[in-house]
């Protein structure tokens, strides 16, 4: 079956990139989506079909996918990004989300 | 904007079934265009998706619960439900309804989502 892999955790100062990544075999034939769970939210579409970022989102937050990663990347990181970031796919006729990563703003 | 609420009881003994609601506002079911979801998540732990439905009763399963998962919809109550049988301490999580973007066997995501209600199993 199809997995997805995601970092526990990523750890970046304010006002820097994070780069949060999660792979899958060939994920970039596949369109991944992310979300953002904040303790005790429910979560948040950041980015669907690869790059594409719902309204409400900032600029910021960007999206990429190809080979075997797909990668969502916070640009100007702020202390309200703090969360965990989640990757989902569709595959094998299910939804699958990756394990997360914690997000940690210094 | 749509806004999606959970609803049931909180406390499920082991082997019954558990069953929630979610009530959809300010968009009807039965407009089509979209899919109605259950996702679960552990304490403490990631995301795990259990099914959806749309509006004229089509409904996909995670193969994993599928045995015990029954989702249905009730149009007239803009209402969806889940029903999970013979439940056991490792069903005890968070379940979330979510508004779902479906494209046939290529993708589906989650635009909406419930703010959650926690279901615990324990006799």
């Amino acid at each position: 079956s199809y997995v997805l892999t995601q970092p526990p955790s990523v750890s970046v100062a304010p006002g820097k990139t994070a780069r949060m990544t999660c792979g899958g075999n060939n994920i970039g034939s596949k369109t991944v989506h992310w979300y953002q769970q904040k303790p005790g939210q429910a979560p948040i579409l950041v980015m669907y079909n690869g790059a594409d970022r719902p309204s409400g989102i900032p600029e910021r937050f960007s999206g990429s996918n190809s080979g075997n990663t797909a990668t969502l990347t916070i640009s100007r990181v702020e202390a309200g990004d703090e969360a965990d970031y989640y990757c989902q796919v569709w595959a094998s006729s299910s939804v699958l989300f990756g394990g997360g990563t914690k997000l940690t703003v210094l | 904007q749509v806004q999606l609420q959970e609803s049931g009881p909180g406390l499920v003994k082991p082997s019954q079934t558990l069953s929630l609601a979610c009530t959809v506002s300010g968009r009807p079911i039965s407009s089509g265009g979209h899919y109605w979801s259950w996702i679960r998540q552990h304490p403490g732990k990631g995301l795990e998706w259990i099914g959806f439905i749309y509006y004229s009763g089509s409904t996909y399963y995670n193969p994993s619960l599928k045995s015990r998962t029954t989702i249905s919809v009730d149009t007239s109550k803009n209402q969806f439900s889940l029903k999970l049988s013979s439940v056991t301490a490792a069903d005890t999580a968070v379940y979330f309804c979510a508004r779902t973007l479906y494209y046939y066997d290529t993708s589906a995501y989650f635009d909406h989502w419930g703010q959650g209600t926690l279901v615990t199993v324990s006799s």
